[in-house]
């Protein structure tokens, strides 16, 4: 159980172009999702926090309208990356819960490449 | 926010031995976690300690947590080569997670 999808699992695209990331909690409802970006050999940071419905909280430094935050239903969260340019490239993480104190479910992650 | 640090960053060992890791945090938790990351993956949740408890099993894992030192330990005994991966000490505070830096675990066959 508690199965989290991340498609695509990789992008190559040119720069300028806007990718979508969705991000699908299979088999439970996830009241909250989260976002988080994972440079080489480094850890994850979180980006942002997705709630159902409502707007999502996205940490400092990370810009709102470059990263397009949807969270229409409570199994679906999309990330787009608008006009995305060679320094977004990255490996992009999401997670899924259940709720406060819950363990978040990972997605396998999706591996960005703008060129 | 700020990230814990994990300490080795990196650790080669042989099939059969043990594996230990350990971590520091610096807020004030919840409960911390230990996820492991096979490379270009998702994470996998290991296990879940809370600020009241101090050690956990889980098969093959167990994990320590101090909370004066604000800091913790996992263990992973008699380790096969799948165990090959990332490990992550993660701070939860409420519904945030905090990743430490991570510490590469090579076990060779």
């Amino acid at each position: 159980g508690a199965v989290v999808s991340q498609h695509p699992s990789w992008v190559i695209c040119k720069s300028g172009t806007s990718v979508k990331i969705e991000c699908r909690s299979l088999d439970f409802q996830a009241t909250t999702m989260f976002w988080y970006r994972q440079f080489p050999k480094q850890s994850l940071m979180l980006m942002a926090t997705s709630n159902e419905g409502s707007k999502a909280t996205y940490e400092q430094g990370v810009e709102k309208d470059k990263f397009l935050i949807n969270h229409a239903s409570l199994t679906l969260s999309t990330l787009t990356v608008t006009s995305a340019h060679p320094e977004d490239s990255s490996f992009y993480i999401c997670s899924a819960t259940q709720g406060s104190g819950q363990p978040q479910h990972f997605g396998d992650g999706t591996r960005l490449s703008i060129l | 926010s700020q990230q814990g640090e994990e300490d080795p960053q990196a650790l080669s060992i042989q099939e059969g031995e043990n594996a230990t890791m350990n971590c520091s945090y610096k807020t004030s938790i919840n409960n911390l976690q230990w996820y492991r990351q096979n490379s270009g993956r998702g994470l996998v949740h290991l296990i879940l300690i809370r600020s009241n408890e101090r050690e956990k099993h889980s098969g093959r894992l167990r994990v320590t947590l101090d909370t004066s030192k604000k800091s913790s330990s996992l263990l992973i005994t008699a380790s096969r080569a799948a165990d090959t991966a990332s490990y992550f000490c993660v701070e939860a505070a409420g519904n945030k997670l905090t990743f430490g830096g991570g510490t590469r675990v090579l076990v060779k066959p």
